[in-house]
This record gives structure tokens, C-alpha cells and sequence, in this order.
């Protein structure tokens, strides 16, 4: 299976520039996406396609990267991004998740 | 708006079965794959599998084959994942979720005790 290695927690303080990174054991090539998930919450839909905003998501929230490495930039932070964000690749099966990075803000 | 109603929290004791049912509303059913994702407590997701409504086809993770069955029935627009012999393993949250993960069922607590 594809592992997907996430950093487990990061901390900004609000307005700052964070990047979040996820590193996948073999290409997944663009076929990643990240979520963001609140406690008690079910994941939402952040960037398909490794680079793709969905609808509805603030433009503050991007991403990049193809082959096996990955970013999740939000610039600039707000409180309300609190939450666990997670990598998902659907380019190999089966499909995969990263372990979680949960952002805290200062 | 697109909808995913998922049916609610289970205790079951362990060796049983269960079945979780996914309400869809506010697209077409049977035009988008409906996934199946676990989540136990302080872990993270892994994918169970998905079915395609419209034809019924399937494809699971290696891992929850024998362990998981996916149906869905048309006429309801309702999706569903049994769980089989279930075990403490099988102690946690159950996510519908449709075709490209876009819109997700609020989560099915699954709980196995005796």
C-alpha cells in the first residue's frame, strides 16, 4: 500500500503563512487531495487533483506538488482553521490517508 | 444541496453483524460511487471501499474483504456496509462519502462490547 507521512502537529500564530506537508512512499502523481477535518466533525474537501480549490473553499487554502511530495499552504492562517488536516492519494490502490497534521494556533 | 444522512450510533457485541445505512439526497444516486471510510478514536482514515450504484459493482480494500459487504438499494437512494463477526477492532466511526470524497455522511459510531 501507498503510506502517505504527514508531520503530526504544527503551531502558527494567526495571520502567519503555514504549509503543511504530506510524503507518499511511491508517485501517486497528482492524484492527491487534502480535507480538513474538526473534532467531532466529518472531513471536508479542501484541494483535489494535488492543486484544485473545491467550491466554496477560501482561495486562502492551496496546494502543490506532484509525484511524491506535497504542500497544503494557508495564507494567512485564521483561528477558525483549527482543525486535523489529512492527505489522501487515489492514484494507487487502494486508496490511502495520511496520518493527520493537527494545527493548533498560537 | 448535496446530502449524506447516515444511520445512528450501534452497540453490538463482538461475533455479531451490523449494518450501517447512508441516506443520499439532492443528486443523482446512481451516478457517483458511494466510498466507505473507517475512523477509530485518535487514528486516522482508511478506506474500506465503494460502490457504483447504478450497476452495483464494487471494490474493496484488500484488508476489509470478508469483513465488509457494500449494496445500495435504487429505489431509496440508500447505501449500505455490513460489518461481519465484528471484534473490538471494529469499534469505530463510519463515513459514507460520494464519489470524489466531496461530500461526507456525518459519521456512524459503531461500538463493540460485550
Amino acid at each position: 500500500d501507498t503510506v502517505l507521512t504527514q508531520s503530526p502537529a504544527l503551531a502558527v500564530s494567526p495571520g502567519e503563512r503555514v504549509t503543511i506537508s504530506c510524503r507518499a512512499s511511491e508517485s501517486v502523481s497528482t492524484g492527491m487531495h487534502w480535507y480538513q477535518q474538526k473534532p467531532g466533525q466529518q472531513p471536508k474537501l479542501l484541494i483535489y487533483g494535488a492543486s484544485n480549490l473545491e467550491s466554496g473553499v477560501p482561495a486562502r487554502f492551496s496546494g502543490s506538488g506532484s509525484g511524491t511530495d506535497f504542500t497544503l499552504t494557508i495564507d494567512p492562517v485564521e483561528a477558525d482553521d483549527t482543525a486535523t488536516y489529512f492527505c489522501q492519494q487515489s492514484w494507487n490502490d487502494p486508496r490511502t490517508f495520511g496520518g493527520g497534521t493537527k494545527l493548533e494556533l498560537k | 444541496q448535496v446530502q449524506l444522512q447516515q444511520s445512528g450510533a450501534e452497540l453490538v457485541k463482538p461475533g455479531s453483524s451490523v449494518k450501517i445505512s447512508c441516506k443520499a439526497s439532492g443528486y443523482t444516486f446512481t451516478s457517483y460511487d458511494m466510498h466507505w471510510i473507517k475512523q477509530q478514536p485518535g487514528n486516522g482514515l482508511e478506506w474500506i471501499g465503494w460502490i457504483y450504484p447504478g450497476n452495483g459493482n464494487t471494490k474493496y480494500n484488500q484488508k476489509f474483504n470478508g469483513k465488509a459487504t457494500l449494496t445500495a438499494d435504487k429505489s431509496s437512494s440508500t447505501a449500505y456496509m455490513q460489518l461481519s463477526s465484528l471484534t473490538s477492532e471494529d469499534s469505530a466511526v463510519y463515513f459514507c462519502a460520494r464519489g470524489a470524497l466531496d461530500a461526507w455522511g456525518q459519521g456512524a459510531s459503531v461500538t463493540v462490547s460485550s
